[in-house]
């Protein structure tokens, strides 16, 4: 069974860093592309961020271009996302989802609230 | 990278069919056959129900079909259930990035 468990979401001051790790299992990791995709209170999905399989090639949202870096390691089934300068704005559930896209399989997400 | 355009609602009563369409431009929905419908119910995470402009992923409800024309594609539900009211969202590869959603459509059966 396909499995996405996001961790590391909290609460932080604007201008804070935050590190999210997303736990895979039951597929072949290193086979997959995968992806970052957010959530707002009460707002609709936005796409974050995408990595390649074997990490080479990453495309970020231009809200989050400069600020956020994703990245991946396949010996250790994990997709993470490092996140700094956090604004306001970046309050959302974050989700990390397998795919092209299409997001085939998403995890339950992480809440990140930012607010002093 | 501007979010594709949804109806914020649409309704139907059990039984009934209805639409939900996704608008964006030549740079996405028209430029690609790569659009995909989620169904998210409130709480959860986000179900794949379309790819690819109108493959159903195995599992899902053959009452769910979707279709495209120029820069607007289209989820069609069909014999609504009480169990399909939730949140709809489509996406799109775009020339500048490999997705964008759309502003999404609460469906509601009356």
């Amino acid at each position: 069974e396909v499995q996405l468990v996001e961790s590391g979401g909290g609460l932080v001051q604007p201008g804070g860093s935050l590190r999210l790790s997303c736990a895979a299992s039951g597929f072949t990791f290193s086979s997959y592309e995968m992806n970052w995709v957010r959530q707002a209170p009460g707002k609709g999905l936005e796409w974050v961020s995408y990595i390649s399989s074997s990490g080479s090639t990453i495309y970020y949202a231009d809200s989050v271009k400069g600020r956020f870096t994703i990245s991946r390691d396949n010996a250790k089934n994990s997709l993470y996302l490092q996140m700094n300068s956090l604004r306001a704005e970046d309050t959302a559930v974050y989700y990390c989802a397998r795919g092209p896209p299409p997001l085939d399989y998403w995890g339950q997400g992480t809440l990140v609230t930012v607010s002093s | 990278q501007s979010a594709l355009t949804q109806p914020a609602s649409v309704s139907g009563s059990p039984g009934q069919s209805i639409t939900i369409s996704c608008t964006g431009t030549s740079s996405d929905v028209g430029g690609y056959n790569y659009v995909s419908w989620y169904q998210q119910h409130p709480g959860k995470a986000p179900k794949l129900m379309i790819y690819e402009v109108s493959n159903r992923p195995s599992g899902v409800s053959n009452r769910f079909s979707g279709s495209k024309s120029g820069n607007t594609a289209s989820l069609t539900i069909s014999g609504l259930q009480a169990e399909d009211e939730a949140d709809y969202y489509c996406s799109s590869y775009t020339s500048s990035s490999p997705c964008v959603f759309g502003t999404g459509t609460k469906v509601t059966v009356l």
